[in-house]
């Protein structure tokens, strides 16, 4: 089973501001890596697949890019809606795993 | 619209056995694989199982493989998963999700486009 790590576990920044998250595999899952944003009570939406593919409807302030074992998740200026949980997640293989999540708050 | 709505989630005693369904629209379902993915309180998201389009290949994880079902009824645009054996460690958030892929050939199933807001299954005595 493929381990994905994701850092920080908390980012606190304001609006305006860059967000950069990681996401580190325990092997290589080629481009194969999607991001979600969670909100509570609210469904979880894709906003990033294969590291660098904004899904349908996706601001372009989300970007994600890398390949490997190594992947970034950037919000070039934080709006007050992108306050949520981050995770990735990989489609290499099944069981497709998640991450620990980033805690995007504000500061 | 895609609209996914899940139902079925409930207090249940270990051992016990629950139903989770999944209703869709705005999408062609027989089109689309369809999982489940779940969220136990303090811990990343897993996922459970997958179905694909035609039905005919379902997967499991581990941890419930021999326990839970999968299945689609695709003249009702609905998936299903069966829970038997319910254990404290099932309690958990489940979501259905709608991949963009069919998997019908076992391969290419796609990424999870778009989610359900989720029931909550708990078990405890």
């Amino acid at each position: 089973e493929i381990v994905l790590t994701q850092s920080p576990a908390t980012l606190s920044l304001s609006p305006g501001e860059r967000a950069t998250l990681s996401c580190r595999a325990s092997q290589s899952i080629s481009s194969y890596l999607a991001w979600y944003q969670h909100k509570p009570g609210q469904a979880p939406r894709l906003l990033i697949y294969d590291a660098s593919n904004r899904a349908t409807g996706i601001p372009a302030r989300f970007s994600g890019s890398g390949s490997g074992t190594d992947f970034t998740l950037t919000i070039s200026s934080l709006e007050p809606e992108d306050f949520a949980v981050y995770y990735c997640q990989h489609r290499n293989n099944w069981p497709r795993t998640f991450g620990q999540g980033t805690k995007v708050e504000v500061k | 619209e895609v609209q996914l709505v899940e139902s079925g989630g409930d207090l249940i005693q270990p051992g016990g056995s629950l139903r989770l369904a999944c209703a869709v629209s705005g999408f062609s379902f027989i089109n689309c694989a369809m999982g489940w993915v779940r969220q136990a309180p303090g811990k990343r998201p897993e996922w459970v199982a997958v179905i694909s389009g035609n039905g005919g290949i379902p997967a499991y994880r581990d941890a419930v493989r021999g326990r839970f079902t999968i299945s689609r009824d695709n003249s009702e645009n609905t998936m299903y998963l069966q829970m038997n054996g319910l254990r404290d460690d099932d309690t958990a958030i489940y979501y259905c999700a709608k991949y963009d892929g069919s998997g019908d050939d076992g391969i290419h199933w796609g990424n999870a486009d778009y989610w359900g807001q989720g029931t909550l299954v708990t078990v405890s005595s």
